[in-house]
């Protein structure tokens, strides 16, 4: 079992409407979780994190953790062309951060 | 306030050279650390160090690949001898602490390798 787990995609919105990015974790004992996005040839940047059960709002990103289900996402809201990139999910295990393989994310106008 | 500077941007080798990376982090981040990405994969952490210590190496191909980080400041990456699968974008990253549990990675811009 890998330890953070993302569908690959792609995931393909209107733009306009909500994207919904998942990814759930092996390690119970993982205490931060962050999002970053990564466009095409660039490298990741980090565009949120949350260490807590419920949500966190940003702007237009809102990222959810459930820690009993192993569980976090990141909606985005009003979805943009520019949102088009890749979105990492990373999980902070004994302080050593763990990539998911990424979730391609691609808003259509 | 620089970012984190990495060289060269692109690499071209044969199976069985050899080939370094140069990284050189944001002035007084304490934490570097070297992630290989493969073409449609996440990054995976090679090495980290906290100064000129290593944290973690458990995921570093240690027949082949070295890292070292002298005066805890620049580091450089190493492998020898290169093999097809090493082919990859190498990215640099550091955070200005360790043991931070929201800490945020700030990364280069990579190095992409082709191994022929």
């Amino acid at each position: 079992q890998k330890e953070v787990e993302q569908n690959s995609g792609p995931l393909s919105v209107p733009e306009g409407a909500i994207a919904s990015l998942n990814c759930t974790y092996s390690d119970r004992g993982s205490q931060s979780f962050f999002w970053y996005r990564q466009y095409s040839g660039k490298s990741p940047e980090l565009i949120m994190f949350i260490y807590s059960n419920g949500d966190k709002e940003d702007g237009r990103f809102t990222a959810q953790l459930n820690k009993a289900s192993q569980y976090v996402s990141l909606l985005i809201r009003d979805s943009q062309p520019s949102d088009s990139a890749t979105y990492l999910c990373a999980v902070n295990r004994s302080y050593i951060p763990t990539f998911g393989r990424g979730t391609s994310l691609i808003v259509h106008p | 306030e620089a970012g984190v500077a990495q060289s060269p941007r692109y690499k071209i080798i044969e199976k069985r050279q050899s080939v370094a990376f140069w990284c050189n982090p944001i002035s007084g981040h304490a934490t570097l650390y070297w992630y290989q990405q493969i073409l449609g994969q996440g990054p995976k952490l090679l090495i980290q160090f906290q100064n000129n210590g290593v944290v973690d190496d458990s995921q570093l191909p240690k027949d082949r690949f070295s890292a070292e980080r002298l005066k805890g400041v620049d580091s450089t990456l190493k492998i020898q001898p290169a093999k097809l699968e090493d082919s990859a974008v190498y990215l640099c990253a550091s955070s200005p602490l360790n043991r931070v549990r929201n800490e945020k990675l700030f990364f280069g811009s990579g190095t992409q390798l082709s191994v022929l």
